[in-house]
């Protein structure tokens, strides 16, 4: 069963500051690797999708990295603005197995940035 | 980009009643949706695969009298909440992505559901 963890749980930074928010899964079996935020109340949407074969991917000031063979990805957030706040979740595809096509979220990166 | 719309946004209704949530694949098909359910604080719950033109998939420890979901077309699956309790109150999301696996999944605007 897929387990995904992402550290830190909570992070309050001034506004400016370049973030790393990280996220690990115990099964390396996946087809790609999603980041999405969800703002309060709200549904999610996605920021950047990485395929297994990828390395990374960057939009904007978003950066993601994914090192399949560890399970791990990372998300860069470059000079971050108060409108950034949000939770940060990021959910693998499982390639096969009974959880074919399902994602497994992690408990997400809660994130402030105060002017 | 998909778009998935999901309807309504807020509902509350009584103890007993039934509630019907939609979710529409606006601009792509989709013959797999995906219902989630989500606790204050907490992260996303799959509760369901909607398949079209089939029965929906549960999750262990979903209620599939409780949940109902119909997936008639395409582009719109359903979940009907039955007999709703204040225990059911929740914030309810659906997913879709278009066929391939190299897209990602795009997600409903979610539905608040408060049981009074």
């Amino acid at each position: 069963k897929q387990e995904v963890t992402q550290i830190p749980a909570a992070l309050s930074v001034p506004e400016g500051e370049n973030l790393v928010l990280n996220c690990s899964f115990t099964d390396s079996a996946i087809y790609n690797l999603q980041w999405f935020r969800q703002d309060p109340g709200k549904g999610l949407t996605s920021l950047l999708l990485i395929q297994s074969s990828q390395r990374e991917q960057t939009s904007g000031r978003l950066n993601a990295s994914l090192d399949k063979s560890s399970g791990r990805s990372t998300l860069y957030i470059a000079a971050s603005q108060p409108g950034d706040s949000a939770t940060y979740l990021c959910a693998p595809l499982r390639a096969g197995g009974t959880s074919y096509g399902k994602l497994t979220f992690g408990q997400g990166t809660i994130l402030t940035v105060h002017p | 980009g998909a778009v998935v719309s999901q309807h309504p946004s807020r509902v509350i209704c009584k103890s007993g009643t039934s509630v019907k949530i939609e979710c529409r694949s606006l601009d792509f098909q989709a013959t797999t949706m995906f219902w989630y359910r989500q606790f204050p604080k907490q992260s996303l719950m799959l509760m369901a695969t909607s398949n079209e033109g089939s029965k929906a998939t549960y999750e262990q420890g979903v209620e599939k009298d409780k949940f109902l979901i119909n997936h008639a077309s395409l582009t719109l699956s359903t979940l009907t909440v039955t007999s709703a309790h204040p225990e059911d109150s929740s914030f309810y999301i659906c997913s879709a992505r278009e066929a391939g696996v190299s897209y990602g999944y795009t997600f409903g605007s979610g539905t608040r559901l408060t049981v009074v």
